[in-house]
């Protein structure tokens, strides 16, 4: 069974810097191209990150780039969401999702909820 | 960036009717094209992907057709566990991957 499980959510205040991560198991991590979408309160999913399975290609959506860095450690089977100046706009449930670029998000995590107020 | 545009926004069935979602792209996007169902606090969930192949464990009541921009999700006999957003994304043309804005399915 593949599990996917994202921590690291939480309160933080505008222009402040949060780190999210997810550790998968029961999937072929070292093949598997990785994926950050979130869905903020009432709204639909909105793709915010991938990352190819050797780290080759990283892809951002605009409304996140330069503010936010995706990685990975294959031999720990994680990746990692580190997420700075952070804004309102940016709080949303973010779930990481398997899926190679070419195919469809097949599996995703619980989420973590990130809240950015004063 | 192509956009998806689902309709209608919310749909009231009862349990037992045949549902008929519909997406449609901004552009061709082949047959590129999945559907996830989402509960209220849970993930979304892979319904279908390549426009009308279901997911694994994925029961035979759901559907899916259509290609280039036109696509439709359908649901033969709603069950009372059905009751959801169901979303269309396309892995076509990117980045970026991009979404619907999801069609709720609501109890009449």
């Amino acid at each position: 069974e593949v599990l996917l499980v994202e921590s690291g959510g939480g309160l933080v205040k505008p222009g402040g810097s949060l780190r999210l991560s997810c550790a998968a198991s029961g999937l072929a991590f070292r093949s598997s191209s990785m994926n950050w979408v979130r869905q903020a309160p009432g709204k639909g999913l909105e793709w915010v990150s991938s990352i190819s399975s050797s780290s080759s290609y990283i892809y951002y959506a605009d409304s996140v780039k330069g503010r936010f860095t995706i990685s990975r450690d294959n031999a720990n089977q994680s990746v990692f969401l580190q997420m700075n100046s952070l804004r309102g706009e940016d709080t949303a449930v973010y779930y990481c999702a398997s899926g190679d670029y070419d195919d469809p998000f097949d599996h995703w995590g619980q989420g973590a909820l990130v809240t950015v107020s004063s | 960036d192509i956009v998806m545009t689902q309709s209608p926004a919310t749909l009231s069935v009862s349990p037992g009717e045949r549902v008929t979602l519909s997406c449609r792209a901004s552009q061709s996007v082949s047959s590129n094209l999945a559907w996830y169902q989402q509960k209220p606090g849970q993930a979304p969930r892979l319904l279908i992907y390549d426009a009308s192949t279901r997911a694994t464990g994925v029961p035979a009541r759901f559907s899916g057709g259509g290609s280039g921009t036109e696509f439709t999700l359908t649901i033969s006999s709603l069950q009372p566990d059905d009751f959801a957003v169901y979303s269309c994304q396309q892995y076509k043309n990117w980045p970026p991957w991009t979404f619907g804005h999801g069609t709720k399915v609501e109890l009449k």
